[in-house]
């Protein structure tokens, strides 16, 4: 079974700090993404991540940043948190022979105060 | 205008019902063509692709209409597990792009 974990399920930030969300993966897979998924809007993607160090930006990067040191783990970064950030942060992963099936985590939901 | 919309509903309908929606996509070069399930406070799941010539799984249906730009999904036989949001979805090169979702309540 395919496991993608992330680091927290609930965080309150406050306005100009930085935050950084994890997410983990445990099949192996090349492609891992952050998204944010708000009401009526749908997911979003911010950043997306081919391979290890590598990274493009999704169709919202603004205010954030990304870093993949392993494989494994995909990290999404506030730089200084704002309260339009405040939103569901949920990341994926897949494998490129299934691009289209992305396996997600349970999701972190950020509130910026 | 968004790349794929969706109506958002809510579809209430009894148990045993059929229920059907659409939704619509703006590219007309998409490739590939899919809906997502997304349970209450949940991670979204693939359901299933959807193809040209159009697709069952077991009591879902999904057609492709590219000439119209549109996708369905339809219910035959509701079970009060069906109720979720389904999220449409279409991919250019290697994104996937998600719509809003509708979300289906299936009543005992």
């Amino acid at each position: 079974d395919v496991k993608v974990t992330q680091s927290s399920r609930y965080l309150v930030k406050r306005t100009g700090e930085k935050v950084f969300l994890e997410c983990v993966q445990d099949m192996d897979h090349e492609n891992m993404f952050w998204y944010r998924q708000d009401p009526g809007l749908g997911l979003r993607l911010i950043y997306f991540s081919y391979d290890v160090k590598m990274k493009e930006k999704g169709d919202i990067p603004e205010g954030y940043s990304v870093s993949r040191e392993k494989k494994e783990r995909f990290s999404l970064i506030l730089e200084s948190a704002s309260t339009n950030q405040t939103s569901m942060y949920l990341c994926a992963s897949s494998s490129p022979r299934t691009e289209y099936e992305q396996y997600f985590g349970p999701g972190t939901r950020l509130t910026v105060t | 205008r968004k790349e794929v919309e969706q109506d958002p509903g809510p579809f209430n309908v009894p148990e045993g019902a059929t229920v059907a929606f659409n939704c619509t996509y703006s590219n007309s070069a998409s490739q590939s063509f899919f809906w997502y399930r997304q349970d209450c406070r949940k991670e979204p799941k693939l359901l299933m692709s959807v193809y040209s010539s159009g697709n069952e799984d077991g009591r879902f249906t999904a057609q492709l209409n590219r000439a119209s730009q549109y996708i369905s999904l339809l219910i035959r036989d509701s079970k009060l597990s069906d109720s979720a949001t389904y999220l449409c979805v279409v991919t250019n090169d290697y994104k996937l792009s998600f719509g809003a979702g509708t979300t289906v309540t299936v009543r005992a």
